[in-house]
């Protein structure tokens, strides 16, 4: 049972163009969201990330869209930069029900072409 | 460098040959973890250690065992290895309320059972 689906195992930009992500989750009690990012051979690292109680989250290049009501988040990369060619994780956490687990989704593969 | 410390990087291992993944962290994190990537599949959690003293099964702790040292270690085990445990393995810790930056990972460990 995926908790976490993310259903474009990749995706093609252009340099200078919009990337959008997109991440659905079946678990209601998932209240924070977080993406991740990751370059072969390297662990994943830390992108952004967004509680339950906000609808949007924006740090420099990268936004996350939450909607609630539609189990379903999104990050945006404006502009996107040949350096985020990686594979992008979204992550869920159920923090209310005392858990810090991580359910990660499947990844998608981003490819920022010049 | 601050972070997480997985060895080793690469193993073979034969059928039926054990052994065990080491990973430290010094960033005084209470919570400790082992995922999994494997292609389509995303990141699946092994098992964690949610703080000292403590360790849980995740989605798939079947074949492994791990071992909570102390707040710094948390090392994994395959007492018997078998071809469905090739796999990347990742190690991750965190703070126990995932303060806004969720997990950091170690870089990895790739190990190929034939």
């Amino acid at each position: 049972d995926q908790q976490v689906k993310q259903n474009s195992p990749s995706l093609s930009v252009q340099e200078g163009r919009i990337s959008i992500l997109n991440c659905d989750y079946t678990n209601s009690m998932f209240d924070y969201f977080l993406w991740y990012k990751k370059y072969p051979a390297e662990g994943p690292t830390f992108l952004i990330s967004i509680s339950s109680i906000k609808d949007k989250n924006e740090d420099g290049r990268f936004t996350v869209f939450l909607n609630k009501s539609a189990k379903h988040l999104s990050l945006h990369i404006v502009p996107s930069q040949p350096g985020d060619s990686a594979v992008y994780f979204c992550a869920a956490s159920g923090l209310a029900g005392g858990g810090n687990k991580l359910t990660f989704g499947t990844g998608t593969q981003l490819k920022v072409e010049l | 460098n601050a972070g997480v410390t997985q060895t080793p990087k690469f193993q073979v291992l034969k059928t039926g040959q054990s052994m065990t993944l080491q990973c430290a962290q010094d960033m005084n994190h209470n919570s400790m973890y082992w995922y999994r990537q494997d292609p389509g599949m995303g990141l699946r959690l092994i098992y964690y250690s949610a703080s000292e003293g403590t360790t849980d099964k995740g989605e798939v702790p079947n074949g492994y065992n791990v071992s909570r040292l102390n707040k710094r270690e948390f090392s994994l085990r395959l007492e018997s290895a078998a071809p469905s445990q090739t796999s990347v393995y990742f190690c991750a810790s965190s703070h126990r309320d995932l303060s806004n930056y969720g997990y950091t990972f170690g870089s990895g460990t790739r190990l190929t059972v034939v």
